[in-house]
């Protein structure tokens, strides 16, 4: 079955206690992002990949790193979480580039105490 | 001017009825637009691409309008599944994100 996995689903942290959350899709496909959703504030993108060893910021790329070491995998790192990264957080993959349809991961509740 | 801007509702119907959700965005280099589907905190799904010629995928029409910069959504025959957030989401010129609305929340009820 074609589709976008995040681990964990859920995790509850304390601030300044790094965290990764992995991404990993089976479509092959070139181009991963990273969304948080926050209430009234819409999905915004975090960082994105077009392809293997090719990264970029987005919107909000402030407290977040990533890798894109292998194409099927975009983990997000947080290397000192604290209470504004609480939020719910989508990795989303697409064949090509953004302007093709992107698919989402089942996102991961991430509150950081 | 907000990058995409939709009407947040709730718009609340009964059952049968036609509902039309209105999406305008402010890059007009935009090449694709999206309507996605949410339910409740999950992930959101892929409802329809929508192309300049309109498209249709049984109860649901998508249409874009270049000129005015806005896509819309109808949906018609309501069901009480159809309960959901509708994200537009056009993308941006380079290509490299989904730019999303905040969503249009409908409500179905019987």
């Amino acid at each position: 079955e074609a589709q976008v996995t995040q681990n964990p689903r859920y995790l509850i942290t304390v601030t300044g206690k790094k965290l990764t959350v992995t991404c990993s899709q089976n479509m092959n496909h070139e181009y991963m992002s990273w969304y948080r959703q926050d209430p009234g504030l819409g999905l915004r993108q975090i960082y994105y990949s077009m392809n293997v060893e090719v990264t970029d910021k987005g919107d909000v790329p402030e407290g977040y790193k990533v890798s894109r070491k292998e194409k099927r995998n975009f983990p997000l790192i947080l290397e000192s979480p604290s209470p504004n990264q609480t939020s719910l957080y989508f990795c989303a993959s697409s064949s090509g580039e953004a302007h093709n349809e992107q698919f989402f991961g089942p996102g991961t509740r991430l509150t950081v105490l | 001017r907000k990058e995409v801007e939709q009407d947040p509702g709730p718009f609340n119907v009964p059952e049968g009825a036609t509902v039309a959700f209105n999406c305008t965005y402010s890059n007009s280099a935009s090449q694709s637009f999206f309507w996605y589907r949410q339910d409740c905190r999950k992930e959101p799904k892929l409802l329809m691409s929508v192309y300049s010629s309109g498209n249709e995928d049984g109860r649901f029409t998508a249409q874009l309008n270049r000129a005015s910069q806005y896509i819309s959504l109808l949906i018609r025959d309501s069901k009480l599944s159809d309960s959901a957030t509708y994200l537009c989401a056009p993308s941006n010129q380079a290509g490299t994100a989904l730019i999303f609305g905040k969503g249009t929340t409908l409500s179905v009820s019987s």
